[in-house]
């Protein structure tokens, strides 16, 4: 089974600066999902971004980007400008195409601080 | 749009007790998941469901099962509950591949903490 990993228990960045999540996984499957989620203190679960392996370019979504390195198996979020809001966890998770289970990682503590 | 609805939000077991934790989601789609969320902790997968009648299993499936009748509905039951059970409990759903662009994306229930005694 392919597994996640997020080496980043904790982080910290100031408001309005740049910061950088890790991820690593492990699959020998060529087509598949990757994602980072966010949660906050309200437990609800939040897509911020989404990636699928056969697409070469990075995805972005606002201020959210993602380094997506398909022969490292790495797939790092950075978040730009920082605001009080992105205060959360993130995870990294990944779902190859063609099944169906869903794994995610341990998760990043992220604290933004004013 | 009700999304995914998992009920109940909180329940206290005494060990040994059973129960079946309640999901339904009304987006018709295929795909449906049981995580369970540890204090701190990830995601762990516990079962999974691609489409009605069909299920297999996660990481972490001992101690539970499940059943897929519909497609709107996949009950998550614990059978002679554990201390180690002791969790938050999410219910997600998505489309399969293929299906559209959002294919992949989670759609999250709100969570039912569990606790057991």
């Amino acid at each position: 089974a392919q597994t996640v990993t997020q080496s980043q228990p904790e982080m910290s960045v100031q408001e309005a600066e740049t910061v950088t999540l890790s991820c690593t996984y492990d699959t020998s499957e060529n087509n598949y999902y990757l994602f980072w989620y966010k949660q906050p203190p309200s437990r609800q679960m939040i897509l911020v971004i989404r990636q699928e392996a056969y697409k070469q370019q990075n995805a972005t979504e606002n201020r959210f980007s993602v380094n997506f390195q398909k022969a490292a198996k790495s797939f790092s979020l950075k978040i730009s400008d920082s605001q009080l809001g992105d205060t959360a966890m993130y995870f990294c998770a990944f779902m190859m195409y063609n099944n169906n289970d869903m794994r995610f990682g341990a998760g990043t503590r992220l604290t933004v601080k004013p | 749009n009700a999304g995914v609805t998992q009920t109940p939000k909180f329940r206290i077991l005494k060990i040994g007790q059973s129960m079946t934790l309640q999901c339904t989601q009304d987006m018709n789609h295929n795909y449906m998941y049981w995580y369970r969320q540890d204090p701190g902790m990830g995601l762990k997968l516990i079962y999974y469901s691609v489409g009605a009648g069909i299920t297999d299993k996660g990481e972490v499936p001992n101690g539970y099962n499940v059943s897929r009748s519909t497609t709107e509905d996949f009950p998550l039951r614990l059978e002679l509950a554990a201390p180690s059970q002791t969790s938050v409990y999410f219910c997600a759903s998505t489309m399969a591949p293929g299906q559209g662009s959002g294919a992949g994306e989670l759609f999250f229930g709100e969570g039912s903490r569990l606790t057991v005694l």
